[in-house]
C-alpha cells in the first residue's frame, strides 16, 4: 500500500465550479499535511498547510484533514483558469523534514 | 520566483554522457533536496543534505552522485545514466529545525532529462 494515495485525474470543471480534491494516507502518525501547486515548467509551490485535524481556509482555498479517515481534502471555491494546474498532496513524515507525495491531480478550469 | 534557482532547465544526454545538474538557493537555508518527477508518479526522494551533510540516500543507483560544497548549492553528477532516468529533476530547500510551516521547502523550477 502506498503512504499517500491521490486519484492523478485530469479533472475538468468549468470557471466558477467548486473543485473538490482528495488524498488519502496510511499511517495515523502523520501530523502534518500539505498541498503543493504545480504549473506547467515549473516547481511545485507551498497552496496550504495543515497541522492536525481540522479545516484550514485561505481565500478561495479550504483545506481539511480527518485523521479518523485517514482523508485529507482541498477545495477551492469559484474556480478560475489560473487554478489549471497540478495540485499535489503531501504529508510530512519525521526525520529530516522529509515529505510524502501523493502523484498529484492535474486539475482544468475552462472559461 | 521562489528563491531557488536550477540550471540548466533542459539536458539530453546520451547514455555514455556525464553531465551535472546545478541548484542554488538564496534563502539561508540549512538543508537541501533532489527529488525526481516521472509522469504520473509521485514525486520521489533522491537525496537529503542537511548542513552540508547526506543524512538521506534513499536507494538512488550509484549512477547519480550528489554533492554539496555549501549550504547554498547543490549538484547531481550523472554518468551512465540509462532511457528511464529520464524525468524532471527537481530541488528544494528548507531550513530544518524551524519548526512547523517553517520546514517548509521551496522548489526550483527543475531540470527536464532525457537520456537517448
Amino acid at each position: 500500500q502506498k503512504e499517500v494515495e491521490q486519484d492523478p485525474g485530469p479533472l475538468s470543471v468549468p470557471e466558477g465550479a467548486i473543485v473538490s480534491l482528495n488524498c488519502t494516507y496510511s499511517n495515523s502518525a502523520f501530523q502534518y499535511f500539505m498541498w503543493y501547486r504545480q504549473y506547467s515548467r515549473k516547481g511545485p509551490e507551498l497552496l496550504m498547510y495543515t497541522y492536525s485535524s481540522g479545516n484550514k481556509e485561505d481565500g478561495r482555498f479550504t483545506a481539511q484533514v480527518d485523521k479518523s479517515s485517514k482523508y485529507i481534502s482541498l477545495f477551492i471555491r469559484d474556480s478560475q483558469p489560473s487554478d489549471s494546474a497540478t495540485y499535489l498532496c503531501a504529508v510530512l513524515r519525521g526525520g529530516y523534514n522529509k515529505l510524502i507525495f501523493g502523484a498529484g491531480t492535474r486539475l482544468a478550469v475552462h472559461p | 520566483e521562489t528563491g531557488v534557482t536550477q540550471t540548466p532547465r533542459h539536458l539530453v544526454m546520451g547514455m555514455t554522457n556525464k553531465k551535472s545538474l546545478k541548484c542554488e538557493q538564496h534563502l539561508g537555508h540549512n538543508a537541501m533536496y533532489w527529488y525526481k518527477q516521472s509522469a504520473k508518479k509521485p514525486l520521489e526522494l533522491m537525496f537529503v543534505y542537511n548542513f552540508k551533510e547526506q543524512t538521506e540516500n534513499n536507494s538512488v543507483p550509484s549512477r547519480f552522485s550528489p554533492e554539496c560544497p555549501n549550504s547554498s548549492h547543490l549538484f547531481l553528477h550523472l554518468h551512465t545514466l540509462q532511457p528511464e532516468d529520464s524525468a524532471l529533476y527537481l530541488c528544494a530547500s528548507s531550513q530544518e529545525g524551524a519548526g512547523g510551516q517553517r520546514d517548509t521547502q521551496y522548489f526550483g523550477p527543475g531540470t527536464r532529462l532525457t537520456v537517448l
